[in-house]
């Protein structure tokens, strides 16, 4: 049972332009939910959170967006780099100490 | 500032065989977690433990160990290794408890541990 879904495995944008990843859960008690990019052979990167009293958080480029009533987030990246082309991982947690992760999105920047 | 390290990055290990497994968290963490990925998935969370103690624990099997220092470093056990136990193992490490406080996990490159 996938309790975080990412249900596009790739995504590919054209430098400059607007890059929007997706995720939906199902678990009502999420309350906390990250993003995080993955470059091959390093570990995963905290790109940034949002809590759930807060439906929009940015930090630069990156902007959050949570719609709980159809437990969705997207993450927004503006403009596009092709240095922004990695595995983009949602993950969320609630009631416990472990965070759960979608099965993530690869994302390709064309210059 | 150092980050996550973990030691091996790469081993081979045959089935039946144990493996352990190091991390040093970034300094001043005090919480370290261990996550398990096999290609094509995400992290599954295996073990946290804080101040030396279990805080919680995924759904994996007995063979499945691990443990945290006075210095907060961590080992992760694993027993009679299996060939679906081949996975990239990543440790991270936070302030706190996940559990006290919402703050993001910082990986590890991770271990990338063949069983054959």
């Amino acid at each position: 049972d996938q309790q975080v879904k990412q249900n596009s495995p790739s995504l590919s944008v054209q430098e400059g332009r607007i890059s929007i990843l997706n995720c939906d859960y199902t678990n009502s008690m999420f309350d906390y939910f990250l993003w995080y990019k993955k470059y091959p052979a390093e570990g995963p990167t905290f790109l940034i959170s949002i809590s759930s009293i807060k439906d929009k958080n940015e930090d630069g480029r990156f902007t959050v967006f949570l719609n709980k009533s159809a437990k969705h987030l997207s993450l927004h990246i503006v403009p596009s780099q092709p240095g922004d082309s990695a595995v983009y991982f949602c993950a969320a947690k609630g009631g416990s100490e472990k965070l759960v992760f979608g099965k993530g999105t690869k994302l390709t920047v064309n210059p | 500032d150092a980050g996550v390290t973990q030691s091996p990055t790469h081993l081979i290990k045959t089935r039946g065989q144990h493996v352990t497994l190091r991390c040093s968290p970034i300094s001043g963490h005090k919480s370290v977690s261990w996550y398990q990925q096999v290609l094509g998935q995400g992290p599954q969370f295996i073990f946290q433990y804080y101040e030396k103690e279990e805080r919680g624990r995924g759904n994996f099997p007995d063979r499945f160990s691990a443990r945290q220092f006075p210095n907060y470093s961590s080992e992760l056990n694993v027993n009679a290794l299996l060939l679906g136990d081949s996975a990239l193992y990543l440790c991270a490490s936070s302030l706190l408890p996940s559990r006290v406080y919402n703050s993001p996990l910082h990986f590890g490159n991770g271990t990338r541990l063949t069983v054959t």
